[in-house]
């Protein structure tokens, strides 16, 4: 187990609708990542957030949208969902230093799948 | 460009024996992080091992040890004494910099291990 808690583990939705999956980062972590993977474009980076700020973003659609709360749990939005949204969704945490390893560590993931 | 590549084809490995995962990658940066995620069937991530560009020897964690060929830009993983539960998916993974405090991994597309006894 690492630390690293989400919810839904599966969803199951239809084309154009909107769901929310959540985040809750390990005990101290201040950064909270979300990855994408796919069969097709495997695991891709989209969203970090550090300490309730956007810290980088990668290949994230603009459907897609994502925040970090003052207790940083983070929740990521996805809208006017499609079929090629559904994937395996995973946070990671990870304390957020600038040197030094700065291990992420991976919740168990949301899988989504858009019919 | 694809920055971390991992093209061996699924292996099968016997059990008790030593298995290496290839991965190079590629950066223009002096200082980075290179990773090893296990991905078993039930689909979590499993963090393995963590070379820096700076560390001078090569990581090691229990069965994992990793071999850093700086100048060849490889991180290649070995598992020593396979055993049936590591049976996976492996992934190696690279964060540049950080950079402003980014922290992003790049990964790679993944290789296949499967333990026989």
């Amino acid at each position: 187990d690492s630390g690293v808690t989400q919810t839904p583990k599966h969803l199951i939705t239809a084309t154009g609708q909107r769901v929310t999956l959540r985040c809750s980062p390990r005990s101290g972590d201040l950064s909270v990542y979300w990855y994408q993977q796919s069969l097709d474009q495997g695991l891709q980076f989209l969203i970090q957030y550090y300490n309730g700020e956007e810290r980088a973003k990668g290949n994230i659609l603009e459907r897609f949208s994502a925040q970090q709360f003052p207790d940083l749990h983070s929740e990521l939005n996805l809208s006017s969902l499609e079929l090629g949204d559904s994937a395996l969704y995973f946070c990671a945490s990870s304390v957020g230093d600038t040197v030094g390893a700065d291990t992420q560590y991976f919740g168990p993931g949301t899988r989504l799948t858009v019919l | 460009a694809q920055k971390i590549t991992q093209t061996q084809p699924g292996m099968f490995v016997q059990e008790k024996e030593a298995v290496t995962l290839d991965c190079t990658y590629d950066t223009s940066d002096q200082s980075y992080g290179l990773f090893w995620y296990k991905q078993p069937s039930s689909g979590e991530m499993i963090f393995l091992i963590y070379q820096g560009s700076y560390d001078e020897q090569n990581a090691t964690e229990g069965r994992y040890s990793l071999n850093f060929q700086k100048a060849r830009k490889s991180a290649n993983l070995v598992i020593s004494a396979s055993q049936l539960g590591d049976s996976a998916m492996y992934f190696c993974a690279m964060r540049e910099g950080p950079k402003d405090g980014n922290n992003r991994l790049a990964f790679g597309k993944g290789n296949q291990v499967v333990v026989i006894p």
